[in-house]
């Protein structure tokens, strides 16, 4: 019954390679986010989606690329990765609506990504 | 853009009571909310501040005043397992935008 799900857990992998995370809620909510949780533990938005639009757009390289199928799955894939790109990456959901503000967001697990 | 500002660690000693404090500088405020996130584990909402005042919640209590852009969360009768990082996050134009989190240390 989990209600945020990420794969991979974990992803090891060498500079250059590209690679995705898939991300999955349950909840019913009709917004999704990504986030970069670097090592000094900074949680920095990177990408939200509602209803499969992206609304947020933060100062990203362009190497990452979100994609919503629909609105209980989002995605992120990374090309060309490079040794800063590691860090854990969380997915989060909630449900945002006039009248809902005090909606809490609700986080998966953590990606957590090394490049060798 | 936004700072947030709270205490990078705290240590307390189990039993006692400990207050986070977090400044902000924002636009478009649409709430404060903490969080608590454990070592290797995903951050989870604890309670949110839209209004002035105080929000009470079992052991955790959380306090806003938008005119100071100040709010604190108090964790009161601590435990071994509330030793986490607390994560102070304003709510603004529709983006959640978190502090570094205060890493708070319980003691037996």
């Amino acid at each position: 019954d989990t209600a945020v799900s990420q794969t991979p857990k974990y992803l090891v992998t060498q500079m250059g390679n590209d690679k995705s995370i898939k991300c999955e809620q349950n909840l019913g909510h009709d917004t999704m986010y990504w986030y970069k949780q670097d090592s000094k533990k900074f949680l920095k938005i990177m990408f939200s989606y509602n209803n499969k639009e992206l609304i947020i757009n933060e100062t990203v390289p362009n190497r990452f690329s979100p994609k919503s199928p629909d609105k209980a799955h989002l995605n992120l894939h990374i090309n060309s990765l490079e040794l800063g790109d590691s860090a854990v990456y969380f997915c989060a959901s909630s449900h945002d609506a006039p009248g809902a503000l005090h909606q809490p967001q609700h986080f998966g697990d953590g990606t957590r990504l090394s490049i060798l | 853009g936004q700072n947030i500002d709270q205490p990078t660690e705290m240590t307390a000693t189990e039993g006692a009571i400990v207050q986070i404090n977090c400044t902000y500088q924002t636009s478009g405020f649409n709430g404060l909310f903490w969080y608590q996130q454990h070592a290797g584990e995903a951050p989870t909402f604890l309670s949110y501040n839209v209004l002035d005042g105080l929000e009470e919640k079992g052991r955790f209590s959380s306090f806003l005043s938008r005119s100071k852009g100040y709010s604190y969360l108090l964790l009161k009768e601590l435990q071994m397992k509330d030793s986490a990082s607390y994560l102070c996050a304003v709510k603004s134009w529709g983006k959640l935008q978190f502090g570094a989190g205060t890493q708070v240390v319980v003691t037996p």
